[in-house]
């Protein structure tokens, strides 16, 4: 089965910081995966799709890149709005799995 | 746009049968993939399995003996059954549609289903 692995678990940022977090895939999934930013008592919204095709109405602050097994998702510019938990996806195979997820967090 | 709304028990019995409908407004329900994701807090997000609007599926392997989802066009709904429940399969049960490069978009609200006696 493909694990999905994100890192940090958990991130402290502020308004304005550049933020990276990291998916990894198990096996070689070319650019099959997808984020998506969720917030508490909401549904998953999706962000990028393709590992790096900006899902439309998201803001271009967000961007995605990578592909075979790791991948990156960056905010260049944290808003009020971005804190929130990130979650990658597996478009690849069958069980289409999602990583642990990143919780993103005020400092 | 299209908007997806879950319903059923919010509670089921151990060994019972978990059963969801979710209907689908402000677009058509035919040409599409449509799926259903539950999310624990032991197990995160969770893909159960997706029907076609014709009515073929396809389930998560991990789940497959358990899981038959059905649908019914004349209704705009499609519906998920998961028999042979334990506490494991509480969680937040949301409708999706299933589209390009096998996106879950857009979501329904999300029900929370609890298996308990």
């Amino acid at each position: 089965d493909i694990q999905m692995t994100q890192s940090p678990s958990s991130l402290s940022a502020s308004v304005g910081d550049r933020v990276t977090i990291t998916c990894r895939s198990s096996q070689n999934i070319n650019t099959y995966l997808n984020w998506y930013q969720q917030k508490p008592g909401k549904a998953p919204n999706l962000l990028i799709y393709a590992a790096s095709t900006l899902q439309s109405g998201v803001p271009s602050r967000f961007s995605g890149s990578g592909s075979g097994t790791d991948f990156t998702l960056t905010i260049s510019s944290l808003q009020p709005e971005d804190f929130a938990t990130y979650y990658c996806q597996d478009s690849y195979t069958t069980s289409r799995t999602f990583g642990q997820g990143t919780k993103l967090e005020t400092k | 746009q299209v908007q997806l709304q879950e319903s059923g028990p919010g509670l089921v019995k151990p060994s019972e049968t978990l059963s969801l409908t979710c209907t689908v407004s402000g677009g058509s329900i035919s040409g599409h993939y449509w799926s259903w994701v539950r999310q624990s807090p032991g197990k995160g997000l969770e893909y159960i399995g997706y029907i076609y609007y014709s009515g073929s599926t396809s389930y998560n392997p991990s789940l497959k003996s358990r899981v038959t989802i059905s649908i019914d066009t004349s209704k705009s709904r499609f519906s998920l059954k998961l028999n042979s429940v334990t506490a494991a399969d509480t969680a937040v049960y949301y409708c999706a549609r299933l589209g390009q490069w096998e996106t879950f978009d857009p979501w329904g609200q999300g029900t929370l289903v609890t298996v308990s006696s």
